[in-house]
């Protein structure tokens, strides 16, 4: 079974401008959740989908938003970039029943100049 | 913030059993006990998650004290390969909102 794969691996983006990272979740999953990781502060979440629908959200600015189809592939998008959003933005999947673990894919990491 | 405490770094041989420590007590009574680990550059990855019991899989062993005040994780032979960093999170049962703490950096040495 494929895992979560996320793309681009690598972007490097100007100050003010916007960026769309992509995501697909593993088959059969239906629960997508992103989050940020810096030097930092570490792992952060930012927003839960589940069902085209946004469950959960993190402590993030307005300029962070998601979304996701109805093939579960999800989207994140980040608005009028600074310095600090340079970081690694991970996706992970669950199957979203009582104790499913998250499963990672190996970010995109999204430097700011 | 992490609900959890955990030493910043531990060493061990290679073939040797690593025991990863966890302090969690403030845990609930809903609340599981779920282990990640981070190999440089890549995503967190899933490794075991326990309720009460103890639980065993083909990676890890998860022992919870009767308490539920603390925890250990179990790698029963390492490898160069288990070099990374360990999160223990616990959080409720449909846990996509984890709380990551800063970990446990684990040196496997030969």
């Amino acid at each position: 079974k494929a895992g979560v794969t996320q793309t681009p691996r690598y972007l490097i983006k100007t100050r003010g401008q916007q960026v769309t990272l992509s995501c697909s979740p593993i088959s059969g999953h239906r629960s997508v959740s992103w989050y940020q990781q810096t030097p930092g502060q570490g792992l952060q979440f930012l927003f839960e989908y589940f069902s085209e629908t946004q469950r959960n959200k993190g402590n993030f600015p307005g300029r962070f938003s998601g979304r996701q189809f109805s093939n579960s592939r999800s989207e994140m998008n980040v608005s009028t970039l600074e310095l600090g959003d340079s970081a690694l933005y991970l996706c992970a999947s669950s199957l979203d029943r009582n104790n499913s673990p998250l499963h990672f894919g190996n970010g995109t990491r999204l430097t700011v100049t | 913030d992490a609900k959890t405490t955990q030493p910043p770094s531990m060493d061990c041989a290679e073939g040797r059993a690593a025991n990863l420590p966890c302090n969690h007590s403030t845990i609930s009574g809903n609340e599981y006990v779920y282990w990640y680990r981070q190999i440089h550059s890549q995503g967190p990855q899933y490794i075991i998650h326990g309720l009460k019991n103890n639980e065993t899989n083909e990676m890890a062993s998860l022992i919870i004290t009767e308490d539920r005040k603390s925890s250990t994780l179990i790698l029963p032979h390492a490898t160069l390969r288990d070099t990374a960093v360990y999160y223990c999170i616990v959080e409720t049962g449909t846990a996509s909102k984890l709380t990551f703490g800063t970990g446990t950096r684990l040196q496997v040495t030969l």
